[in-house]
């Protein structure tokens, strides 16, 4: 069972230039995640998503884009990078068994360079 | 909104002593999860509390929900260098009106010989 899946490990990019995140779970949840942590700090969510078609901001969502066409895959999507972007990205995913939200389940993160 | 505050963030001790981490949340929610996480690494699952009066232990740490007060704590008894990580409270936001986990900031622990 691979949970959930990040790609690319790890990424330099150069001011300016535009990426895509990946992130897949075969956990078939409902609910999926983007944060980022910046060095020794705490997580900060970007976007989230509650089902397919469905996406909403976090608290930091600006120079980012999100879509969700499919309960497996939320791609993340940097343009126009820049340095502030510098971090590493976690996705994650969870379920809602009745009227709550149970526990994320992270992917191992994206460790993100800007120059 | 739902707001989670976890105090200390930063906590510093001694091999076998003991100490408690807090996390207070501010709206109604009776789901609460703690993750560990190491340097450099993702975050893992820990404890999962489900209802008021819940108590999860796992070796020197363990869990408890009190949702009429809205307080978590982590227990960590005999503390032993192992347990050197950073560790995340996260409420489960519905009950309050929020779609989504909120995870508090943090809590740094370091354990010293």
């Amino acid at each position: 069972n691979a949970g959930v899946t990040q790609t690319p490990k790890f990424r330099i990019l150069k001011i300016g230039q535009s990426m895509t995140l990946q992130c897949t779970q075969d956990m078939n949840h409902n609910y999926m995640y983007w944060y980022r942590q910046d060095p020794g700090m705490g997580l900060k969510l970007i976007y989230y998503s509650v089902g397919a078609g469905i996406t909403d901001k976090g608290e930091v969502p600006n120079g980012y884009n999100v879509s969700r066409s499919t309960t497996e895959d939320f791609p993340l999507r940097l343009e126009l990078a820049a340095p502030s972007q510098t971090s590493v990205y976690f996705c994650a995913s969870s379920y809602t068994p009745g009227q709550g939200v149970a526990e994320a389940f992270f992917g191992q993160g994206t460790r993100l360079t800007v120059v | 909104e739902l707001k989670v505050e976890q105090n200390p963030l930063f906590l510093s001790m001694q091999e076998g002593k003991n100490y408690t981490i807090y996390c207070n949340y501010s709206t109604t929610s009776d789901r609460l999860y703690w993750y560990r996480q190491d340097p450099g690494k993702s975050l893992e699952s820990l404890f999962v509390l489900l209802s008021n009066g819940a108590v999860k232990q796992e070796g020197r740490l363990m869990a408890s929900l009190d949702t009429k007060a809205r307080l978590s704590t982590l227990h960590i008894t005999a503390a032993v260098h192992d347990l050197s990580a950073t560790y995340f409270c996260a409420v489960d936001g519905r009950r309050g009106g929020s779609e989504k986990l909120v995870f508090g900031k943090g809590t740094k622990l370091t354990v010293n010989p």
